[in-house]
């Protein structure tokens, strides 16, 4: 069964830093791209970030660049987001997921996501 | 950016019922549109990708069409568990954008 567990949410500080990680299992992780993708309360979904597996282009939205890195560890099956210099709208639930459009370049759509982490910045 | 606005934002239903959602894309986007389905508490699930595709695993009950700027998701008999909120997704391009939703409620 594919299956992505996302870990590393929690309460942090305005200015703090904080790291999301995603462990997947039942697919060949390294064939499909990755991304994180939040929900503020009460709003709608936001992509964050994407990553490909073999060409390590990375993608981020405007509202995280240069304050979060996204990266992946294909040996282990893992994703991550480093997010730094956190600011209250980054308080959000922050999805994993998997890229469907199996492409090296091109975004797609997401299936499955992972249940989701909290991460809540708050002084 | 590609701007997705979806309408209604929320709508009545009863079981048994035709609805019908849309999605608008601010520029073409060809076929590169995805909806979801999210319940409250829960991840989102995909539903369709490529504006028409079923999603593997998915009832057909749930279609979609449209291509350029225009898009519809149709379930064709509301059941109780389709009560949910609906987003759809272009993914023509980055940066990745979402409608702001549609959440399908019990009448």
């Amino acid at each position: 069964e594919v299956h992505l567990a996302e870990s590393g949410g929690g309460l942090v500080t305005p200015g703090g830093s904080l790291t999301l990680s995603c462990a997947a299992s039942g697919f060949i992780f390294n064939n499909y791209a990755m991304a994180w993708v939040r929900q503020r309360p009460g709003k709608r979904l936001e992509w964050v970030s994407s990553i490909y597996s073999t060409t390590s282009s990375i993608y981020y939205a405007d509202s995280v660049k240069g304050r979060f890195t996204i990266s992946r560890d294909n040996a282990n099956n893992s994703l991550f987001l480093q997010m730094n210099s956190l600011r209250d709208d980054d308080t959000a639930i922050y999805y994993c997921a998997r890229d469907l459009r199996s492409s090296s370049y091109y975004p797609g759509w997401f299936d499955p996501w992972g249940q989701g982490t909290l991460v809540t910045v708050s002084s | 950016d590609i701007q997705m606005t979806q309408s209604p934002s929320s709508l009545s239903a009863s079981v048994g019922d035709r609805v019908t959602i849309t999605c608008r894309a601010s520029q073409d986007i060809k076929k590169y549109l995805a909806w979801y389905q999210q319940k409250p508490g829960k991840a989102p699930k995909s539903l369709i990708y490529a504006a028409s595709s079923l999603q593997s695993g998915v009832p057909s009950k749930f279609s979609g069409s449209g291509s350029g700027t225009d898009f519809t998701l149709t379930i064709s008999s509301l059941q109780p568990e389709d009560f949910a909120t609906y987003y759809c997704q272009q993914y023509n391009t980055y940066p990745l954008t979402f409608g702001g939703g549609t959440n399908v409620e019990i009448k």
